[in-house]
């Protein structure tokens, strides 16, 4: 079946450091990819997503670009902020026939960022 | 539009209590998820629906219920509450097939915690 490994945090950092969460995945079909995130006492947001090979999705700062080669999705920021302190999730959607678009997602990575 | 809403925010319940829980969504979409979301696990899908009137398992749906009467609905009830059910959960809805882009992306409520003593 379908499986998303994202590397366990917690991930702390100072502001402005660069950031890489590693997501890797197993699917049977073509699936699209997603990463998500979720503030603290909120639901979860899509960040950015992508939906075929060596396409880059992008926003707020962050990029993830999708690598059919190594089947990996690692998000990246830069230079991150206090305020992107939160769970991030990554998640794949199996398009093959009868998949319904359900999302598997991984474990999520907590990230914390100081000033 | 307010997207996803989800009703109540926060339940106590005592074991053998059953329950509730309510899912709306105001972007016209076919497709609705239910998932419960445990420290160190993700997100787990519960049941999900591909349309009014229709209901399907999901990874984890023992012990639950689903309805999807109308489009703008889901509910999830819990018959039997056990403590293996104190959780967070997190309804979502996506354009489906009647969507053309981003017909995949889910879009999130707000979560309701579940204590279930």
């Amino acid at each position: 079946g379908d499986s998303v490994t994202q590397m366990e945090g917690p991930v702390t950092l100072s502001e402005e450091a660069f950031l890489t969460i590693n997501c890797t995945y197993t699917a049977t079909g073509y699936p699209s990819l997603f990463w998500y995130v979720q503030y603290p006492g909120e639901g979860l947001q899509l960040l950015l997503k992508a939906t075929k090979a060596d396409d880059k999705g992008s926003n707020k700062g962050f990029e993830a670009t999708y690598r059919k080669e190594t089947t990996s999705f690692h998000l990246e920021k830069g230079s991150v902020q206090v305020s992107d302190s939160a769970v991030y999730f990554c998640a794949l959607s199996d398009r093959s026939g009868g998949s319904n678009y359900k999302l598997t997602f991984g474990k999520g990575t907590l990230l914390t960022v100081n000033p | 539009n307010a997207g996803v809403t989800q009703t109540p925010k926060f339940r106590v319940l005592k074991t053998g209590q059953s329950m509730t829980l309510l899912c709306a969504q105001d972007m016209n979409h076919e497709y609705m998820y239910w998932y419960r979301q445990d420290p160190g696990m993700g997100l787990r899908l519960i049941h999900y629906s591909v349309g009014e009137g229709t209901t399907a398992k999901g990874e984890v749906p023992d012990g639950y219920n689903v309805s999807r009467l109308k489009k703008q609905n889901f509910l999830l009830g819990l018959e039997s509450a056990a403590p293996s059910q104190t959780s967070v959960y997190f309804c979502a809805s996506s354009p489906g097939t009647s969507g053309n882009l981003g017909r995949e992306t889910q879009y999130f409520g707000p979560g309701t915690r579940l204590l279930v003593l």
